[in-house]
This record gives C-alpha cells, structure tokens and sequence, in this order.
C-alpha cells in the first residue's frame, strides 16, 4: 500500500499549460479506470476535479483534463490562472475496498 | 446545503483512545459510501478508512488497520471513526468524505468536511 508518485512541484506562466503525472502500479492506477485529482489551498478542505480518470464534475472549468497510459495518470491545467496556485492530489482506487492518495504537486503560478 | 461537519478530535495520549463522528446534511446519506481521511501537519493526504451505503464493504489503511474501526448510522446520518491504541504518528486533521459516485462505489471524494484535529501526544 504505498503511495502514488507525483512531482513535488510544477509550474508555468499565466495562460500556459502544466501537466503533472501520478504514478502507481497496475492493482491501483494500471488496474482500475478510478482515478481521481483533487486541488487542495492552504488550510482548505480539498476539492475534487477529476473523477474516473477523465470527467469533470459539475462547476470545474475545462481547462482541468485529465488521461491515463498504463500505470501513470496526468492532469493538465491549461490556460493557468493565479487562483490555480495550490497542491493538486492524485487518488486511485486499488481493488479490495482500498483507495491510495499521491504524494502531491504543489503548483506556482510564476 | 450539503454539509459534513465532524467532532470529537482532540489531545490524548499514545495508547488511548479517541471516536470521531461527522453528520451529514443536505443529501441521501445512505445512497453513498463515506470516508474518513487525514493530513499530518505540512504532509499529504492520506486515505484512512471508507464503508458503503450498507457497511458491508469496509476497507482500512494497512496503517490503521485493527486499530481503527470505522462504523455508520445511516438512521442518524452520522459517520464515525473509533481509534482505539493511539499512536505519535496518529497526529494529523481527519477529514470526513462522501463518495461522488452513489451505490458501491468506494472513489472519487466531492464533499469534505473542514477536518477535526487530533493530537497524539504525552
């Protein structure tokens, strides 16, 4: 049960793109089509943006997308805001009634 | 208003025990599996424990697992964590969560409350 693989930190300009990667293995991320991302700022409750690897729920803006290849999942944050400055959070689930969290990616905004 | 609001974290010492409960508003909360989730201080999120709509699937931390138990009282809309032989790196803000997803599904967390703190300390 370890956890996911994500960069420590990731950054880009206002209006660039950023992708961030969550890595796992084949019983969670590489096993399961449940991939979900979360956007955590300082001293808030963290908010979900991404669920079954792709879909947006109701209110995220479409410049959040997300995709898997094997065993690695990706958010990309297009046209960066100043407001998408925070820690971003991969979470998969992993089979048995488990879930797994990344380590985390703390986006700047430059 | 959909709300999760928890209580019952505190200051206790290691080897004891500490319950911590959330009550839900503001949707069907027997249509959805909970869980409970923790962040240490300046860390990661870290998945602790989660049961469905029927708490017939329950799963654990290998970290918590037969220390915690995890429970739910679908009648009173509540969620609760028992946390029974404490330990220093039990420390962290537990966040209860709701499933996205409605029935079995144990992913994907859209609402969250604003955490209790537990402290694990001598």
């Amino acid at each position: 049960q370890s956890a996911l693989t994500q960069p420590p930190s990731a950054s880009g300009s206002p209006g660039q793109s950023v992708t961030m990667s969550c890595t796992g293995t084949s019983s969670d991320v590489g096993g399961y089509y449940y991939v979900s991302w979360y956007q955590q700022h300082p001293g808030k409750a963290p908010k979900l943006i991404i669920y079954e690897v792709t879909k947006r729920p109701s209110g995220v803006p479409d410049r959040f997308s997300g995709s898997k290849s094997g065993n690695t999942a990706s958010l990309t944050v297009s046209g960066l805001q100043a407001e998408d400055e925070a820690d971003y959070y991969c979470s998969s689930y992993a089979g048995s009634n488990f879930n797994v969290f990344g380590t985390g990616t703390k986006v700047t905004v430059l | 208003e959909v709300q999760l609001v928890e209580s019952g974290g505190g200051l206790v010492q290691p080897g004891r025990s500490l319950r911590l409960s959330c009550a839900a508003s503001g949707f069907i909360f027997d249509d959805y599996a909970m869980h409970w989730v923790r962040q240490a201080p300046g860390k990661g999120l870290e998945w602790v424990s989660g049961l469905d709509w029927s708490s017939v699937n329950i799963g654990y931390a290998d970290s918590v697992r037969g220390r915690f138990t995890v429970s739910r009282d679908n009648a009173k809309n509540s969620l609760h964590l028992q946390m029974n032989s404490l330990r220093p790196e039990d420390t962290a803000l537990y966040y209860c969560a709701k499933s996205y997803v409605t029935g079995w599904r144990m992913d994907a967390f859209d609402i969250w409350g604003q955490g209790t703190v537990v402290t694990v300390s001598s």
